[in-house]
C-alpha cells in the first residue's frame, strides 16, 4: 500500500521555464515532508522540507507547497536549468517517527530541455 | 570530509552466496539506515539502527541482516533467503535532532546471477 504517492514518472521541461513535481499522500499522520533529487549511479541529497504547519517554504529557486486538506505536495522550480535534471523524491516523516523513518514516493525523473 | 562512504560501488555475486555491503559515516550521527532502490520504485526501508548495538526491521527485512558495533559502521548482509538481491542499495545516516534529513552515501549496485 503506497502511502506516499508520485503519480507522473517523468516530466520535461524547458530550460528557464517553471517545473511542477507532484506528490501526493494517503496518511493524515504524517509530520513532515522532505523532498530529495536524485542523478543516477548516486545517493539522494536533500532539497528542501515543510512542516505540516505550515503551507510554503521557500529556498532559492525552489519551493514546496503543503496543501493538507488535499493530502498534496508540490516542489516548484523556477526558473529550471539543465542541471535540474534527475529524478525527485518526495518524502514523509509519521507523527509516530520510528527512529526518523521516511517513506519515499516512487519518484519523478525531470529533464530540462535547454 | 564528513560523509557517508558505501563500498564498493558495483558488486557481482552469483545466486546462493552471501555478501556483506560496508556503509561508513564520520558525521556523528546516531541513526543509520538502509535502503533499496529498484527501477521505478521509491527508497523501501530494508534496516535502521537508532543506537550501536540496536537495530529494528523496516519494511523489507527478509532476507537481510544487519549488525552495530560501532556508531560509525552499519554493514547489510544479503543472504542467500533474499529472493530478488539485484538492486542499488543505499546506505544513509542522520541526527537525532528531529529535523529529519537522512544524508544518503553514493550506493552499491548489487548484481546477483
Amino acid at each position: 500500500d503506497q502511502q506516499v504517492k508520485q503519480n507522473s514518472p517523468s516530466l520535461s521541461v524547458q530550460e528557464g521555464r517553471i517545473s511542477i513535481l507532484n506528490c501526493d499522500y494517503t496518511n493524515s499522520m504524517f509530520d513532515y515532508f522532505l523532498w530529495y533529487k536524485k542523478y543516477p549511479a548516486e545517493g539522494p541529497t536533500f532539497l528542501i522540507s515543510i512542516s505540516s504547519i505550515k503551507d510554503k517554504n521557500e529556498d532559492g529557486r525552489f519551493t514546496v507547497f503543503l496543501n493538507k486538506s488535499a493530502k498534496h505536495l508540490s516542489l516548484h522550480i523556477v526558473p529550471s536549468q539543465p542541471g535540474d535534471s534527475a529524478v525527485y523524491f518526495c518524502a514523509a516523516v509519521p507523527f509516530y517517527n520510528q527512529g526518523g523513518k521516511l517513506i519515499f514516493g516512487q519518484g519523478t525523473e525531470l529533464s530540462v530541455k535547454p | 570530509d564528513g560523509g557517508i562512504t558505501q563500498s564498493p560501488k558495483y558488486l557481482f555475486r552469483k545466486e546462493g552466496q552471501n555478501v556483506t555491503l560496508s556503509c561508513e559515516q564520520n558525521l556523528n550521527h546516531d541513526a543509520m539506515y538502509w535502503y533499496r532502490q529498484d527501477p521505478g520504485q521509491g527508497l523501501r526501508l530494508i534496516y535502521y539502527s537508532q543506537i550501536v548495538n540496536d537495530f529494528q526491521k523496516g519494511d523489507i527485512a527478509e532476507g537481510y541482516s544487519v549488525s552495530r558495533e560501532k556508531k560509525e559502521s552499519f554493514p547489510l548482509t544479503v543472504t542467500s533467503a533474499q529472493k530478488n538481491p539485484t538492486a542499488f542499495y543505499l546506505c544513509a545516516s542522520s541526527t537525532d535532532r528531529g529535523d529529519y534529513e537522512q544524508y544518503f552515501g553514493p550506493g552499491t549496485r548489487l548484481t546477483v546471477t
